[in-house]
């Protein structure tokens, strides 16, 4: 069965700083997705990044980028230059091709110190 | 290009009552999900589906919870008798594609 781990249930870091938020997954497929989506306040899900496990090079979004290492099945996000706006709900997610269900981590919850 | 919609944003029920959640994917989207989170927590996928079709209802409680998506209009999760334990926040998501999910704002719903 499908896991996805975020052993970090918060995280806090200073404006402007960088900051890495951490992903594990379990899977026996080759072929899947993974994501990170972030959730504020207002709760809105939304979508941040995304990797195709095909792809050997890191996916980026301007100040976000993330690592992901197949073998040892692991998926971090690193958010640079950090801003108030950036203070959320971070949700790692897991999508098996042909599967069509996320599979997603407990959350991490990002502070962003002024 | 509106984004997915979900309505109502908040929904209060008494126990016993029924809960209609509706989802509108995003224009050009055929594909509907449907997520249950519950407080602190990740999101718990439930169902999903195409057009008039019911793809993959794995995660769908076996009773009093049923879904749609009619060839016309929007997509319906269907809660009956509600009890107190199915207070949660309930997301839609819709995808051209079966890769790349883009969410509703959710509806929340709290039962008395």
């Amino acid at each position: 069965a499908q896991t996805v781990t975020q052993s970090q249930p918060e995280m806090s870091v200073q404006e402007a700083e960088t900051v890495t938020l951490s992903c594990t997954y379990d899977t026996s497929e080759s072929d899947y997705y993974l994501f990170w989506y972030k959730q504020p306040p207002s709760r809105q899900m939304i979508l941040v990044i995304r990797q195709e496990a095909y792809k050997q090079q890191n996916a980026t979004e301007n100040r976000f980028s993330v690592n992901f290492q197949k073998a040892a099945k692991s998926f971090s996000l690193k958010i640079s230059d950090s801003q108030l706006g950036d203070a959320a709900m971070y949700f790692c997610a897991h999508l098996i091709q042909g599967a069509q269900k996320l599979v997603f981590g407990q959350g991490t919850r990002l502070t962003i110190n002024p | 290009n509106a984004g997915v919609m979900q309505n109502p944003r908040h929904l209060v029920r008494r126990r016993g009552q029924e809960a209609r959640l509706r989802c509108s994917p995003m224009k050009g989207h055929s594909h509907v999900y449907w997520y249950r989170q519950l407080p602190e927590e990740g999101l718990k996928f439930m169902v999903y589906l195409q057009k008039e079709n019911i793809i993959d209802e794995s995660g769908m409680p076996k009773e009093r919870f049923s879904a749609e998506f009619p060839k016309e209009g929007p997509s319906i999760l269907r809660i009956q008798q509600v009890v107190r334990g199915d207070s949660a926040a309930y997301f839609c998501a819709s995808s051209a594609r079966v890769e790349t999910q883009y969410f509703g704002p959710g509806t929340r719903l709290l039962v008395l």
